[in-house]
């Protein structure tokens, strides 16, 4: 498809239930971001892949959260054991700019997935 | 301690005028400003950006200020349509790769 696709759109878990985000991104592009939406807050950063190295993964809330990608393309933000306060709106988004090369750095994001902790 | 702020959470304009949304931030190592629009049940589409070298970008309707010495920026809307309503994000990035959000503001624009 022509934009960043995440699967799925909505998902409901029982705590401590394991679940698994999927994230499509653009044909071609090369550096992936997921980043964590609360209600009534801005995208917060999770972790950053440039290909299938994860450059950056200082946003992860805890050691529960774990992303890979590893043919780099598509990849998966895995949360093991969910709390209550993971629920929010997990965004991927995906750019055609590596790092450390100049010019804004345009994310093109997928619609999120909706994860809500009973 | 939060690194971009946009202090006001909303914003509600009449259709035609100009609508005005500001940003703040802290770390002066930022090189780009990014501003996104956001509708519902959608995720932040790009809108306009702006290099730290820039005091000024413009494209069509929108236009974007840079206050390097205030560490402000701000978005302008002009003139301002019903469509336009939406949740804005300010955001900045470093050439390290990540992004850095505000909370958003969200604009209403009045037919």
């Amino acid at each position: 498809g022509a934009g960043v696709s995440q699967s799925p759109r909505y998902k409901v878990a029982k705590r401590g239930q394991d679940v698994a985000l999927r994230c499509d991104p653009i044909s071609g592009h090369v550096s992936l971001f997921w980043y964590q939406q609360a209600l009534g807050q801005g995208p917060e950063f999770l972790t950053y892949f440039q290909n299938e190295a994860q450059l950056d993964k200082s946003g992860l809330p805890s050691d529960r959260f774990f992303a890979e990608r590893p043919e780099g393309s598509v990849s998966t933000l895995k949360i093991q054991r969910t709390q209550q306060e993971d629920s929010a709106v997990y965004l991927c988004a995906s750019s055609l700019r590596d790092r450390g090369i100049s010019g804004a750095n345009v994310l093109t994001f997928g619609a999120g997935s909706r994860l809500t902790v009973l | 301690d939060q690194q971009v702020k946009q202090n006001s959470p909303s914003l509600s304009v009449q259709e035609g005028r100009i609508s005005i949304l500001n940003c703040d931030y802290t770390n002066s190592m930022f090189d780009y400003f990014l501003w996104y629009k956001k509708y519902p049940a959608e995720g932040p589409t790009f809108l306009i950006s702006i290099s730290s070298i820039k005091d000024k970008n413009e494209d069509g309707r929108f236009t974007v200020f840079l206050n390097k010495s205030a560490k402000h920026l701000s978005l302008h809307i002009v003139p301002s349509q019903p469509g336009d309503s939406a949740v804005y994000f300010c955001a900045a990035s470093t050439n390290a790769g990540k992004s850095t959000f505000g909370d958003g503001t969200t604009l209403t624009v009045k037919p």
